[in-house]
């Protein structure tokens, strides 16, 4: 069974707007939850990581936001370019501290012009 | 800093082949790790190491070895090579909660 979902489908949306993602997870109470971002044919790069007490964060155009109860992660791109398009990937540490990262099928996301 | 590298970066064997999957970091990270990405799946565990020495085994560990004799270094073996073994191999290393991925691995068995 799945245990991090990302919505599969391809997310579509127009330059300018704010990409929203979703990465809900079951069955566990991680201490943190990171995001990554991966281009075709490259390695994932990482981008955020928010702690289980911290209920935002942001970077530039970037925010996330955690919340335990729903066990749900949302990451936002504002103001979203074409040079975003890629597929965005979340992961967490299901024992806290083991660095046995479980990740996300991930959610492609592209930018139209 | 080159940060983590992998080497080869396509290969195609056939099936019942060894080889083995060389990775190298320079940020002297302690913790590294072996990931597959298949279509639909994410990426899936292999093999992990906490350092020179010490490996354990990730979700899907079987048909692959892991070795840490340095720091730096954290080959992947493939004993006899099989159809399902095909994927995009990645290296990681690890500090403070982040993980540095190396460029990967295409791997093709016939």
């Amino acid at each position: 069974s799945q245990k991090i979902e990302q919505n599969s489908e391809a997310l579509n949306i127009q330059e300018g707007k704010t990409a929203t993602l979703t990465c809900n997870y079951t069955n566990y109470s991680p201490a943190y939850l990171q995001w990554y971002r991966q281009d075709p044919g490259r390695g994932p790069v990482f981008l955020l990581l928010i702690r289980e007490n911290e209920k935002e964060k942001r970077k530039e155009r970037l925010k996330v936001t955690f919340d335990t109860t729903l066990k749900q992660s949302l990451f936002h791109i504002t103001a979203s370019q074409p040079a975003d398009s890629a597929t965005y990937l979340c992961a967490l540490d299901p024992s806290g501290g083991t660095y046995k990262y479980i990740f996300g099928t991930g959610t492609r996301l592209k930018v139209l012009a | 800093n080159a940060g983590v590298t992998q080497t080869p970066k396509f290969q195609v064997l056939k099936t019942g082949q060894s080889m083995t999957l060389q990775c190298a970091q320079d940020m002297n990270h302690e913790y590294m790790s072996w990931y597959r990405q298949d279509p639909g799946m994410g990426l899936r565990l292999i093999h992990y190491s906490v350092g020179a020495g010490i490996t354990d085994q990730g979700e899907v560990p079987n048909g692959y070895n892991v070795s840490r004799s340095t720091t730096e270094d954290f080959p992947l073996r493939l004993l006899s090579a099989a159809p399902s073994q095909t994927s995009v191999y990645f290296c990681a290393s690890t500090s403070t909660d982040t993980q540095y991925f190396g460029p990967g691995t295409r791997l093709t068995v016939l």
